[in-house]
């Protein structure tokens, strides 16, 4: 089956600097790649995704890169502010099963 | 709309206990998943459905059950808990099983 790995396990970033985590996969039919953020005692929730065909996607201060030859993805967090702490889960999907990243907790100092 | 409910919020079992955790969906999205978070282990496929009377196993399918008779409802049953079933539980939907998935509030389970 699908494996994703995801680094690092924790990052600590100063309020206004980036955060970026990174993933990698390993079946190359995996087609769709969405990222969750959790809060504390919270469901994950979904704020970015890109699909195969697509190398970047952006909203607002959040983008996703995704590089299919090397079959690794990113999530960039820019101009951070303390309501993006959580933790976040990188995942993709093959054979419409989501594997999931370990996840990365994000702090945000002020 | 409700979205993904699930029910119960929290339980405590002693081990040797059965249950059943409850989904429910109201967006009529044909897939639906059932999941287990561990710390430090992200979120880990338990089963899965793909249409109202369907199920699969997924990455750790052992001493669970599922049930989809109904679209909306998506059942996961623990026939004889044990300690290692301690866990937080999540159920999700998905409208074509190609597209994001929505999570429930999760059931935080504990098996003394």
């Amino acid at each position: 089956g699908e494996n994703v790995e995801q680094h690092p396990s924790t990052l600590s970033v100063q309020e206004g600097d980036s955060a970026v985590i990174k993933c990698t996969y390993s079946d190359s039919a995996s087609n769709y790649f969405p990222w969750y953020k959790q809060e504390l005692g919270k469901r994950p929730q979904l704020i970015i995704d890109i699909r195969s065909n697509v190398g970047e996607k952006k909203d607002q201060r959040i983008a996703v890169t995704l590089n299919k030859t090397a079959k690794h993805f990113s999530l960039h967090i820019t101009e951070t502010q303390p309501e993006d702490s959580a933790v976040y889960f990188c995942a993709a999907l093959n054979d419409y099963k989501l594997s999931f990243g370990a996840g990365t907790t994000v702090t945000v100092r002020a | 709309n409700a979205g993904v409910t699930q029910t119960p919020k929290f339980r405590v079992l002693k081990t040797g206990q059965s249950m059943t955790l409850l989904c429910a969906q109201d967006m009529n999205h044909e897939y639906m998943y059932w999941y287990r978070q561990d710390p430090g282990m992200g979120l880990r496929l338990i089963h899965y459905s793909v249409g109202e009377g369907t199920t699969a196993k997924g990455e750790v399918p052992d001493g669970y059950n599922v049930s989809r008779l109904k679209k909306q409802n998506f059942l996961l049953g623990l026939e004889s808990a044990a300690p290692s079933q301690t866990s937080v539980y999540f159920c999700a939907s998905s409208n074509t099983g190609a597209e994001t998935q929505y999570f429930g509030p999760g059931t935080r389970l504990l098996v003394l």
